[in-house]
């Protein structure tokens, strides 16, 4: 079965601090998605990233930057000189695609305080 | 603006009762997913329409129900409601699937409390 770890609960940093959150998966499938979601205050999904399990190519967009590594079914999130305005919840999400490739498994979220 | 709206935003009502939320997906997508965020059980899918059709289901109660209409718009009808539904309802939607990339466009969700 389909399972998401993201074993940090909460993270403080002080701005301009680079932090980095971590999720482990667990899937049976050779072909699966990975996902990470931003939950501000406010409450919406924020769609940040998508991977698929073929392409282990690391990504960086702007202050953000994505590890994907199957050696270790890892698909780390860091954030580089954070700001207040990452203070969210983030998602780290899996879906597979013998179950549907948009039914997304979520872990629990690990909340993110940037402290000015 | 994801282009997810979902109505009601807060919801408040008694156990026993039942109520509708209601989700219009972006403009062209034919999926509608549904999903539920509580305290104990963390995000959870429940179910989703692609074109009217219930595709997949996750972990929804039997009180619970969905639909998807014509016009793609859907309703999550929650019946027999007991404290343990309170919880935030989102609904997603996406593309074809047969051009889907996984990306889920999220609204911002329909809290209910159940007292």
């Amino acid at each position: 079965a389909q399972k998401v770890t993201q074993a940090q609960t909460e993270i403080s940093v002080v701005e301009k601090e680079d932090v980095t959150l971590d999720c482990v998966y667990e899937t049976r499938d050779t072909t699966y998605y990975l996902f990470w979601y931003k939950q501000p205050p406010s409450g919406e999904l924020v769609f940040l990233i998508r991977r698929n399990s073929f392409d282990e190519q690391n990504e960086i967009s702007g202050r953000y930057s994505w590890n994907f590594q199957k050696s270790t079914s890892s698909f780390n999130f860091t954030i580089t000189a954070s700001q207040v305005v990452d203070s969210a919840v983030y998602f780290c999400a899996l879906s597979e695609a013998s179950t549907g490739a948009n039914n997304l498994f979520f872990g629990t979220g690990t909340r993110l305080t940037v402290i000015p | 603006d994801s282009g997810v709206t979902q109505t009601p935003k807060h919801l408040i009502t008694a156990t026993g009762q039942r109520v509708t939320l209601r989700c219009s997906p972006r403009s062209g997508d034919l999926s509608v997913y549904w999903y539920q965020q509580s305290l104990d059980q963390g995000l959870q899918f429940l179910i989703q329409y692609y074109n009217g059709e219930e595709r997949a289901k996750g972990n929804i109660l039997e009180r619970f129900s969905a639909q998807q209409f014509p016009d793609l718009h859907s309703e999550l009808n929650l019946s027999s409601l007991e404290l343990g539904d309170s919880a935030l309802y989102f609904c997603a939607s996406s593309a074809n699937l047969a051009r889907s990339t996984g990306e889920l466009f999220f609204g911002e969700g329909s809290r209910l409390t159940v007292l």
